[in-house]
Parts: C-alpha cells; structure tokens; sequence
C-alpha cells in the first residue's frame, strides 16, 4: 500500500514565524503536491513537483515557497505566516504519466494566530 | 479550465438505504478518482475509474467517459459512511476536484 505522511497532524504558529510542513511517501513516486482546503472554496492547488529539484506554481503559489532535495521527502515553506494561511494542508503522490492515482496524506490542520 | 460538478451537494438518508453520487465534468481526461473525506481531514482512496464500472463492496461506480460523467452508488448505508464525497479528474498529471457531495447517514 502506498503511505504518505505529513509531519504533523494540527500546527499553532503565530504572525511573521517561518513554518515547514514535511511530506513523505514510500513509493517511490514521482510526482508530489501540495494542496489546502478551504470551506466553500475546496481543494486548491499550491505548489507540485515531478522530480528532485524541480518544483512547479499551482494555482495559488503566493506566500508559499517549496523544497524537493530528495525523491520521497516534498515540504511546503510558509516564509512569513499570515493568518489568511489558516487551512487544511494536504500533501499527495503520484506516478508520473498523465492521469495516475494520486495518494493523500492525513493532512495538516495549520492554525496561524 | 475543465469543471467538475458534483450533485447533490448534500443528502441526508436513514441507514440501511441506497444512494447515488454524480460527477459531471466539462471536458475530456486522462482519468478519474472518487474519494471519501473521513471526519478527521484524510482523503480516502475509493476508485480509479476512467471508464467502465467497478465494485468494491457495497460501493460502485461507473464512468461514461463519452458522455463525461461518473456516479458512485452506496448501498445499504452505514453511518459510517457519512462524511465528504469528493469526485477527481485528472489531466496531465493534474487533478481537479469538484465540491464534493456531503452525506449524513442516520441511525
């Protein structure tokens, strides 16, 4: 079974402080996104990665800065957090080759006071 | 950019009954998913299904690619099944999500 895992399942950061929220999958995979989820605005696409090193802007980049130094290991930088970051992080993988499975994380409830 | 529709956007049933999920979607895809949101934030894998029909249990589903729709059926509900149904499709190796459908299922 293919795992993902996000370093933490709930965060409190306050205003200004920098904030990594780490993604691993076991699989071998070589695409990796982030995502956040917010009421009445879903699933939105941040940032993702089809290799180590190489990053793409999703929909929302702004505010968020990305990692890829290893093939399994995908981390989301918050530079400065703001309160308007306040969300539900979700980190996925997937094969590459347009239209794989992709696999979720547990997710990360972020809170930024 | 493609649009995922799904409907309804809530339902409330007793347990023990059936129900069915749609996910319109507005152009053609690789692939698609259904996923099941538990009440802890994590996304449930359910199905892959670009076309055609599959059976896991007492859920199903069926995509018409042709017709660019996909339904999930749920049979003999528990309350275990309630939560957040989302619907996926995805397109170079992008996934776009609908809205997802709420569901309550009663005791």
């Amino acid at each position: 079974d293919v795992k993902v895992t996000q370093s933490s399942r709930y965060l409190v950061k306050r205003t200004g402080e920098k904030v990594f929220l780490e993604c691993v999958q076991d699989m071998d995979h070589e695409n990796m996104f982030w995502y956040r989820q917010d009421p009445g605005l879903g699933l939105r696409l941040i940032y993702f990665s089809y290799d180590v090193k190489m990053k793409e802007k999703g929909d929302i980049p702004e505010g968020y800065s990305v990692s890829r130094e290893k093939k399994e290991r995908f981390s989301l930088i918050l530079e400065s957090a703001s309160t308007n970051q306040t969300s539900m992080y979700l980190c996925a993988s997937s094969l590459v080759g347009g239209g794989a499975e992709q696999y979720f994380g547990p997710g990360t409830r972020l809170t930024v006071t | 950019g493609i649009q995922v529709e799904q409907s309804p956007p809530d339902l409330i049933l007793q347990e023990g009954a059936n129900s069915t999920l749609r996910c319109n979607f507005s152009d053609s895809v690789n692939n698609l998913q259904w996923f099941h949101q538990n009440p802890w934030g994590q996304l449930i894998n359910l199905f892959y299904i670009p076309s055609g029909t599959k059976q896991n249990g007492r859920l199903s589903a069926t995509t018409v690619a042709t017709e660019r729709y996909s339904l999930l059926y749920i049979s003999s509900s528990q309350t275990t099944d309630s939560g957040v149904y989302f619907c996926a499709v995805i397109r170079d190796d992008k996934i776009i999500f609908g809205k997802g459908t709420r569901l309550h299922i009663l005791p």
